[in-house]
């Protein structure tokens, strides 16, 4: 079967640094997104990694590794506004997107 | 409008009844997706549509259908509810192949008694 797996919560301080982990078994690959889901609002798009290696993007960065079907992402100088869950999605060898159920980051100041 | 819109915001019904959730981007999109969110669970697809006049299933279709009759509009009905279809919905969107970004609309929330 086709599993995603990442932390259900995490905590952090304000100005500090988190990774978010996420593992995966699924039927093919065709790439890894990281979205942002603030409470109550919809998924936004944070990364995507396509190939092995980091992928930064200002505060942001994204980390693959295909051989070992593993993933994080890496939040730097934490904001409150961090407070959000992290989704950890995997494009299938039917183009349809497998999602773990969310990583909820708790920041405390 | 710019991006997805979803209607209603939220809903409650009685079980056993038809509803149907609205759902329209404006961004000429080709494919659109239906996904429920529980606690506790990743986001699950019920139906998509590669392009116009093309549907699919996903992982959990029982009980919902859809049509495309055209680019911009993607409406998710439940025939009869049941109460194990209390959930959020979310409808979104994507440029077909390659990096398939997936753009949300707002959500539904819906409460089936």
């Amino acid at each position: 079967g086709q599993n995603i797996d990442q932390p259900t919560e995490m905590t952090a301080t304000e100005g500090a640094i988190v990774q978010i982990n996420c593992t995966y078994q699924t039927s093919g690959f065709n790439g890894l997104f990281w979205y942002q889901q603030h409470a109550g609002e919809a998924p936004t798009f944070l990364s995507y990694n396509v190939l092995d290696g980091l992928e930064e993007k200002g505060r942001f960065s994204s980390f693959l590794s295909r051989s070992k079907g593993y993933s994080y992402l890496l939040l730097k100088e934490l904001q409150m506004k961090d407070s959000a869950s992290y989704l950890c999605a995997v494009m299938d060898s039917n183009y349809q997107l497998i999602w773990g159920a969310g990583t909820k980051l708790i920041i405390k100041p | 409008i710019a991006g997805i819109t979803q209607a209603p915001t939220s809903q409650i019904l009685a079980a056993g009844r038809r509803m149907t959730l609205r759902c329209t981007q404006d961004m000429r999109h080709n494919a659109m997706y239906w996904y429920r969110q529980d606690l506790g669970l990743g986001l699950r697809l019920i139906h998509y549509s590669n392009t116009a006049g093309t549907t699919g299933k996903g992982e959990v279709p029982d009980g919902y259908s859809v049509s495309r009759a055209n680019t911009d509009d993607f409406p998710l009905t439940l025939a009869s509810a049941v109460p194990s279809q209390t959930s959020v919905y979310f409808c979104a969107s994507s440029e077909a192949g390659g990096r398939n970004e997936q753009f949300f609309g707002p959500g539904t929330r819906l409460t089936v008694l």
